[in-house]
C-alpha cells in the first residue's frame, strides 16, 4: 500500500451504534488530521495529530473521538452519531506540522450514512 | 478568521479550451496556497502548491499563481479535455490549518 488509505470506505450506522474509521499513512509522516466534508460546505478541519499528540480540536462534539497510537496511524471512534454527522470523513497527513511547505496528502475518504 | 472563495461555482467547457479558475483569501497571511482536485466521492489529489514566497507553479497543462497582496490565486489549464472534469478546490494554509473554498465543478464536453 502506498500513500494514505482509510477504512472502511462506505459505512452506514444507526444512531445508537459505536464504530471506528481507520487511517493509515505509508508516507512516514509526522503529523495526520481528519477533516469532514459535507454536501454543498466547505471541508471543516476536525483535528490534528503531531508525533501522536493532538494539537488542534476544533470544537468538535465528544460523540467524535480520535485516536493516535503511532505516528503511522489514526482513528476515529463514532458513538451515538446524528444524522447531521452524514458526511464524507476524509484523513490526510504531512511531514511535518507547521509552517511551510508541508503538502497535505489526502486519503479516498470514508463515507460515512447515519440512519 | 481565514475565508477562502471560488469563482465560478460550476462551469462547463467544450474540449480544447484554456480556462482559469479563481480563489481569493481574506488573510493575506498564509504560508502556502494549494490546489486539489477532488473526483466524485473520492478523496482529494494535490495539483500544485504554491509557498508564500513563489509567485507561480507549473505542473504540464496546469499553472497556478499566488498574489498575496490582493488576496488572489488562478488556476490556469490549458487545452482542456474530458479527464480534467472534476471539482477543484483551493486551500489556503496557516500555520498547520488548512481553510478551504467551496470548489469549482468543472465539466468538459467532448
Amino acid at each position: 500500500e502506498t500513500g494514505v488509505t482509510q477504512t472502511p470506505r462506505h459505512l452506514v450506522m444507526g444512531m445508537t451504534n459505536k464504530k471506528s474509521l481507520k487511517c493509515e499513512q505509508h508516507l512516514g509522516h509526522n503529523a495526520m488530521y481528519w477533516y469532514k466534508q459535507s454536501a454543498k460546505k466547505p471541508l471543516e478541519l476536525m483535528f490534528v495529530y503531531s508525533l501522536e499528540e493532538r494539537v488542534e480540536n476544533n470544537s468538535v462534539p465528544s460523540r467524535f473521538s480520535p485516536e493516535c497510537p503511532n505516528s503511522s496511524h489514526l482513528f476515529l471512534h463514532l458513538h451515538t452519531l446524528q444524522p447531521e454527522d452524514s458526511a464524507l470523513y476524509l484523513c490526510a497527513s504531512s511531514q511535518e506540522l507547521g509552517q511551510g511547505p508541508y503538502e497535505q496528502y489526502f486519503g479516498p475518504g470514508t463515507r460515512l450514512t447515519v440512519t | 478568521k481565514q475565508e477562502v472563495t471560488q469563482i465560478p461555482a460550476a462551469l462547463s467547457v467544450p474540449e480544447g479550451e484554456n480556462l482559469v479558475l479563481n480563489c481569493s483569501f481574506t488573510d493575506s497571511a498564509i504560508y502556502n496556497l494549494q490546489w486539489f482536485r477532488q473526483d466524485p466521492g473520492k478523496g482529494l489529489t494535490s495539483l500544485l502548491l504554491i509557498q508564500s514566497s513563489q509567485r507561480e507553479q507549473t505542473s504540464g497543462r496546469l499553472n497556478a499563481s499566488l498574489d498575496k497582496s490582493s488576496g488572489r490565486s488562478t488556476l490556469y489549464i490549458a487545452a482542456s479535455q474530458p479527464g480534467d472534469s472534476a471539482t477543484y478546490l483551493c486551500s489556503g494554509a496557516g500555520s498547520y490549518q488548512l481553510t478551504f473554498g467551496k470548489g469549482t465543478k468543472l465539466s468538459v464536453i467532448p
